[in-house]
């Protein structure tokens, strides 16, 4: 039972291109959440999603920041017009329905914008 | 007043000994809380659960204090491979399984 994949690994990009990070949960999980970590900062939490819904987004800067979940495929988090400030680590996480015994954090995204 | 605290440190504490971290929470609702464990730049990892009545795995014990919102772990007999960033962890208000985590505290382990 493959964790949580996420890809790439790694991620360049320059000031003004998009970015896009893509997260395919553990089997059987249907909750899926994105955290930032910014160098030397803790894990913020930026949103919760369910297969085609957005739980809760409060986390999400207000612009340039969407996310997905789409019934096939991967959850994708997108950035529009990267800036300096977007360079993180972009954790994906999933959980089972109906549960609440933590979650399973995949590799993560690093993201480095020039 | 910051959802989850915790005191950064580092801790830096010889093999053998006994360290305990503490954190609070400012969500007076919150139901779950967890123990996760950072190494350098990898994944956070869950470490435990932790329950209101406390709970043990091994040489680590979890602590749950409702009326004071506070949450602590101990480490007894402190391994060079605990050497991690320890992170307490809480869901977040309203939003059934989405969890908020702390800074995290920094431990060392040295010979």
């Amino acid at each position: 039972n493959a964790g949580v994949m996420q890809n790439p690994r790694h991620l360049v990009r320059r000031r003004g291109q998009e970015a896009r990070l893509r997260c395919s949960p553990m089997k059987g999980h249907s909750h899926v959440y994105w955290y930032r970590q910014l160098p030397e900062e803790g894990l913020k939490f930026m949103v919760y999603l369910q297969k085609e819904n957005i739980i809760d987004e409060s986390g999400m800067p207000k612009e340039r920041f969407s996310a997905e979940f789409p019934k096939e495929g991967p959850s994708i988090l997108r950035i529009q017009q990267v800036v300096r400030g977007d360079s993180a680590a972009y954790f994906c996480a999933s959980s089972p329905e109906q549960e609440n015994y933590g979650y399973t954090f995949g590799s993560g995204t690093r993201l480095t914008v020039v | 007043r910051k959802e989850v605290e915790q005191d950064p440190g580092p801790f830096n504490v010889p093999e053998g000994a006994t360290v305990a971290f503490n954190c609070t929470y400012s969500n007076s609702a919150s139901q779950s809380f967890f123990w996760y464990r950072q190494d350098c730049r990898k994944e956070p990892k869950l470490l435990m659960s932790v329950y209101s009545s406390g709970n043990e795995d091994g040489r680590f014990t979890a602590q749950l204090n409702r009326a004071s919102q506070y949450i602590s772990l101990l480490i007894r007999d402190s391994k060079l491979s605990d050497s991690a960033t320890y992170l307490c962890v809480v869901n977040r208000r309203d939003s059934g399984y989405a969890l908020n985590f702390g800074k995290g505290t920094s431990l060392l382990v040295t010979p």
